[in-house]
């Protein structure tokens, strides 16, 4: 089994400062990583995955993620903010092999002030 | 191409009701998930169809959710009856194969 673990429920920071936003996971088996974006009255939308090769993944918005094996982390980092980016974003790991379900973090709300 | 759609956006129920939640995948994809965010919480797995079938249920909180997903392409979540502890967001999503999930834009299920 899984779990994923957002280590802030909410980040406030301001405007074209940098942000690095947390996630830890568990699993006795081999992960994917993603990381999920909501913006205000929107579904979800993939930002970034991890599935092998380069530890250091970038996504759209400008958006990029670590996987660090060794601390079980994928944290997603942005140099700088901008209002737009204001949404909540959930990190989810889905094993390599076996069950094809995803396995969210409790989410982290971005919030951008000016 | 159009995404994964789910019917309706919003839906307000009294408790011991019956609702019925759509989602149409993208055309083509074999794998249909549902999932579910209750307040507050993290999204929950709770169900992957493989065309018609039922691949993983196992989320599934209990024998009030039906889900179907008649030849194998629209999919339908009925909650009956419905209590109030099933409000949340109901999310779909479908993937070609693969680890790659797109997801619909939610129905937000209030029951009072």
């Amino acid at each position: 089994a899984q779990s994923v673990t957002q280590l802030d429920s909410q980040v406030p920071v301001f405007e074209e400062a940098p942000v690095e936003l947390r996630c830890n996971y568990s699993s006795s088996v081999s992960v994917y990583l993603f990381w999920y974006v909501q913006y205000p009255n929107q579904g979800l939308q993939l930002l970034l995955k991890y599935l092998s090769g380069s530890t250091l993944v970038k996504g759209i918005n400008g958006f990029e993620a670590e996987f660090n094996k060794s601390q079980t982390s994928f944290h997603l980092r942005k140099p700088s903010v901008h209002i737009s980016d204001t949404a909540e974003y959930f990190c989810a790991v889905i094993s390599v092999q076996g069950a094809q379900k995803l396995v969210f973090g409790q989410g982290t709300r971005l919030t951008i002030n000016p | 191409e159009a995404g994964v759609t789910q019917f309706p956006s919003h839906s307000v129920i009294e408790k011991g009701q019956t609702v019925t939640l759509r989602c149409d995948p993208i055309s083509g994809h074999d794998n249909l998930y549902w999932y579910r965010r209750v307040m507050g919480k993290e999204i929950k797995f709770l169900l992957h169809f493989v065309k018609e079938s039922k691949q993983d249920e196992s989320g599934m909180p209990n024998n009030r959710f039906l889900a179907e997903r008649t030849g194998g392409t629209y999919s339908t979540l009925k909650v009956q009856p419905a209590e109030l502890e099933d409000s949340g967001v109901y999310f779909c999503a479908s993937s070609a194969g693969g680890s790659l999930a797109f997801f619909g834009q939610g129905t937000r299920l209030t029951v009072v």
